[in-house]
């Protein structure tokens, strides 16, 4: 079964630090991995998407890296802000075998920064 | 949010009525798509679009039903509404499926509680 698991399912840090979240899939085939960034009350926003030949790519603060052999995945959130705040979603996406691709999302980590 | 409303935002309604949701789009992509999301999963696809008029089932189909009759407009129909239903609406778009970058964008949601 097609499966995307992420971890922590909740984190809590202090503004200015650090933070890693994982994601673990079992999705076969690949095409591409997102993380989106979704604010409560609001849609999910992309953030990055790697394909399997790409390891890393950033985005400001946010840095994902990409592990298709052992199929993880990280975000990297650096000098968190108060704005950090929010679930982060890993998404898996399968190539379209007659038109649609598939995607298959995870349940989200939600990150909470605090002063 | 990408050029992407969907309304009612906010709906309560009552067991056994029919419940229309809708989405609009400005940015003319060819794909839009219905998913849920509730607590403990992540989000689920329920029909999607490919063209006017071109509709097709995702994996949580079953008591929905969708129309497409303008590119700009998806329209999701609850038949007769049940409390499994309640939960929170997005619509996404996206300019193709083929790409390994082929990105999808979120509206921002519908909650719908069906009592």
């Amino acid at each position: 079964k097609n499966q995307v698991e992420q971890s922590p399912q909740s984190l809590i840090i202090l503004e200015g630090k650090n933070c890693t979240l994982q994601c673990n899939y079992t999705v076969s085939p690949f095409s591409n991995l997102r993380w989106y960034k979704q604010d409560t009350g609001r849609g999910p926003v992309s953030l990055t998407i790697m394909t399997f030949s790409e390891n890393t790519k950033s985005n400001g603060r946010y840095t994902a890296t990409l592990d298709a052999d052992t199929k993880q995945s990280s975000l990297h959130i650096t000098a968190s802000q108060l704005s950090d705040s929010a679930s982060y979603i890993c998404v898996v996406s399968q190539p379209p075998p007659g038109g649609g691709n598939k995607l298959t999302f995870g349940t989200g980590t939600q990150l909470k920064v605090e002063l | 949010d990408a050029g992407i409303t969907q309304s009612p935002r906010h709906k309560v309604t009552e067991t056994g009525t029919p419940v229309t949701l809708r989405c609009h789009q400005t940015e003319n992509h060819r794909y839009m798509y219905w998913y849920r999301q509730d607590p403990g999963h992540g989000l689920r696809l329920i029909h999607y679009s490919y063209g006017v008029k071109d509709t097709d089932k995702g994996e949580v189909s079953d008591g929905y039903s969708v129309s497409r009759s303008k590119t700009e407009d998806f329209l999701l129909t609850l038949e007769s509404a049940t409390s499994s239903q309640t939960s929170v609406y997005f619509c996404a778009i996206s300019e193709s499926t083929s790409g390994v970058y082929n990105e999808q964008f979120f509206g921002p949601g519908t909650r719908l509680t069906v009592l």
